[in-house]
């Protein structure tokens, strides 16, 4: 069945950089659009970015545009997403998601906690 | 953006009892392949979204037929028709028509 486990979060400082990964098992990984999706404690869920199998078509949210980057390795099964200039309001669970269409979402991974504090 | 608006955002419920939530957007959630990619999800305490419902009224593998959605354009709805105890947690709607892809404030269902 679908798999997808994140790793890579933590507390880093306001100003510093993190690099979220996503192992995927289950369907043909580079066939399928990946995405992060984040939610802040006590908060709702936003959309961050995705990337198509090819990596050719991404997009991100206005929050994150500029300061992150998504990318993929079709060969290791793995999503990625770098985080730079990190602040404060970026502190939340980050999800990797995917599904055979990315619109709809259907599968989640854990989440991974992401903590930006001085 | 999309703005998606839920109401209610609690929802006291009784067992056995019927339960209904709205999912409105500030536009149009037809993309240009004619489909609607409105989505509902179930938060319970402590775990990760799962979809119940995708493009307005396709109920999932596994979901209990109790959960049925609904709607078109811009108003769509999701209705228990029995509320079960398991059904506690927060229900959300997303949009994956125009990019951002946006999620509703979620409603907190509580018995």
């Amino acid at each position: 069945q679908v798999q997808l486990v994140e790793s890579g979060g933590g507390l880093v400082k306001p100003g510093g950089c993190l690099r979220l990964s996503c192992a995927a098992s289950g369907f043909p990984f580079s066939d399928y659009y990946m995405g992060w999706i984040r939610q802040a404690p006590g908060r709702g869920l936003e959309w961050l970015s995705y990337i198509s199998g090819s990596s050719v078509d991404t997009n991100y949210a206005d929050s994150v545009k500029g300061r992150f980057t998504i990318s993929r390795d079709n060969a290791k099964n793995s999503l990625y997403l770098q985080m730079n200039s990190l602040r404060a309001e970026d502190t939340a669970v980050y999800y990797c998601a995917t599904g055979p269409e990315i619109r709809n979402v259907d599968y989640w991974g854990q989440g991974t906690l992401v903590t930006v504090s001085s | 953006d999309a703005v998606m608006t839920q109401s209610p955002l609690s929802l006291p419920v009784t067992l056995g009892q019927p339960a209904s939530i709205s999912c409105r957007s500030s536009q149009s959630l037809v993309y240009s392949d004619g489909k609607t990619y409105l989505n509902w999800f179930q938060q319970r305490p402590g775990q990760s979204p799962r979809r119940l419902i995708y493009m307005v009224s396709n109920r999932d593998s596994g979901v209990p037929d109790r959960f049925s959605g609904s709607g078109s354009g811009t108003d769509f709805t999701l209705k228990i028709s029995s509320v079960e105890a398991e059904d506690v947690g927060i229900y959300y709607c997303m949009q994956g028509t125009p990019w951002p892809w946006t999620f509703g404030q979620g409603t907190k269902v509580e018995i």
